[in-house]
């Protein structure tokens, strides 16, 4: 089946730390990934995302590799600000889930001035 | 601008009420979904709609219903509130073939 598994929260990083959230997946055909960001009292927008082996998606500083090899899609950003102290969603859809989406539970990320 | 709008923002409930939450987007999507956020478990999908008359279960359908008579909107029922079903709930919103979804601002529904 159809799965997502980032890393536990909480995430508790100083302004101009490094971030790394991990996300692995499994999946059936090939499905496109995502990053979703939740700031407080929000709905989920939408981050980046990529839609093939190999791609690179990026938005806002922050980065994610899709790498087929490792089904893995880890979200990475070289020095985080107060601003992206928010809950971030790993995700994934198309391939074989038609038109369904499949979270992780999410990873709270707060950043401390 | 388009957009999708819940309705209402915040509900305090007694158990045992019918209570609906409204979901209207002005996106032209015929994909419609409705997910409730709870601590520990992410987004979980309560129902789908894949266009005007289709609805489908999610993975947590027991006690929510919905119906899609229109593209614009798919409210959501909870036909007898229960303490369990206090959540946060998320309507959202695809365009058939996209892979890009368009979230609301969230339900906050508390049972007591």
């Amino acid at each position: 089946g159809n799965s997502v598994t980032q890393m536990e929260g909480p995430v508790t990083l100083s302004e101009e730390a490094f971030l790394t959230i991990n996300c692995t997946y499994t999946a059936t055909g090939y499905p496109s990934l995502f990053w979703y960001v939740q700031y407080p009292g929000e709905g989920l927008q939408l981050l980046l995302k990529a839609t093939k082996a190999d791609d690179k998606g990026s938005n806002k500083g922050f980065e994610a590799t899709y790498r087929k090899e490792t089904t893995s899609f880890h979200l990475e950003k070289g020095s985080v600000q107060v601003s992206d102290s928010a809950v971030y969603f790993c995700a994934l859809s198309g391939g074989n889930t038609g038109n369904q989406f499949y979270f992780g539970t999410g990873t709270s990320l707060t950043v401390i001035p | 601008d388009a957009e999708i709008t819940q309705s209402p923002r915040h509900k305090i409930t007694e158990t045992g009420r019918q209570v609906t939450l409204a979901c209207h987007q002005t996106w032209n999507h015929n994909n419609m979904f409705w997910y409730r956020q709870d601590l520990g478990h992410g987004l979980r999908l309560i129902h789908y709609s894949y266009g005007v008359h289709d609805t489908n279960k999610g993975e947590v359908s027991d006690g929510y219903s919905v119906s899609r008579s229109n593209t614009e909107d798919l409210p959501l029922t909870l036909e007898s509130a229960a303490s369990s079903q206090t959540s946060v709930y998320f309507c959202a919103s695809s365009s058939a073939g996209a892979n890009v979804l368009t979230f609301g601002a969230g339900s906050r529904l508390t049972v007591l």
